[in-house]
């Protein structure tokens, strides 16, 4: 079974800094695109991050360019968002998914002071 | 950004029977090989979106084949033949041909 296990969230206070990891197991993460898409309290889904299987192919949604990055651990079977200079609109709950098609219970992200 | 437009915002059907959401996209998501990338979400209260439907009409594993899927080129609809109870929640579709992967604004089923 598909498990992705998404944990680091919490309350930030803006201009701050949150690490969020992401450890996959029952499939070979290794084999996989994976991607981040939050989803802001009460609304609609917006997809963040993507990296391709080595890691060399990396795409960003223009609201976050320049302050998260995303990275992965094919050895730890991990997924990783570091999310730096932290604004209000980024308080969401950030699903791991991989490819487009398994999803993450998800973890929330507040950002407030 | 490719702009995806969902209709209705929300319906109420009686279980039993048909509902049909239409997801319309600003370009097309015909890929030069071929494959349409257009995909269907259901997000179950409390729940993280689960896949239903890939490539427009093909159903994720485990899912009913009371849910279908068609279109082409910028026209898609998702088809549910006899709506359970269990089909509550908000539906997405997405498209994934262009970076970056863009949503419609959700439908939200509920149960008359």
């Amino acid at each position: 079974e598909v498990q992705l296990v998404e944990s680091g969230g919490g309350l930030a206070q803006p201009g701050g800094s949150l690490r969020l990891s992401c450890a996959a197991s029952g499939f070979t993460f290794s084999n996989y695109e994976m991607n981040w898409v939050r989803q802001a309290p009460g609304k609609g889904l917006e997809w963040v991050s993507y990296i391709s299987i080595s890691g060399s192919i990396i795409y960003y949604a223009d609201s976050v360019k320049g302050r998260f990055t995303i990275s992965r651990d094919n050895a730890k079977n991990s997924l990783y968002l570091l999310m730096n200079s932290l604004r209000a609109e980024d308080t969401a709950v950030y699903y791991c998914v991989r490819r487009l098609d398994n999803w993450g219970q998800g973890t929330l992200v507040t950002v407030s002071s | 950004d490719i702009v995806m437009t969902q209709t209705p915002l929300s319906l109420s059907v009686t279980p039993g029977q048909p509902a049909s959401i239409s997801c319309k996209s600003s370009q097309s998501l015909l890929h030069s090989d071929g494959r349409t990338f257009l995909n269907w979400y259901l997000q179950k209260p409390g729940q993280p979106p689960q896949l239903l439907i890939y490539e427009v009409s093909n159903r994720f594993s485990g899912v009913p084949d009371r849910f279908s899927g068609s279109g082409s080129g910028t026209d898609f609809t998702l088809k549910i033949s006899r709506v359970e109870a269990e089909d509550v929640g908000v539906y997405y579709c997405m498209q994934n041909i262009h970076v970056p992967p863009t949503f419609g604004q959700g439908t939200r089923l509920e149960i008359k």
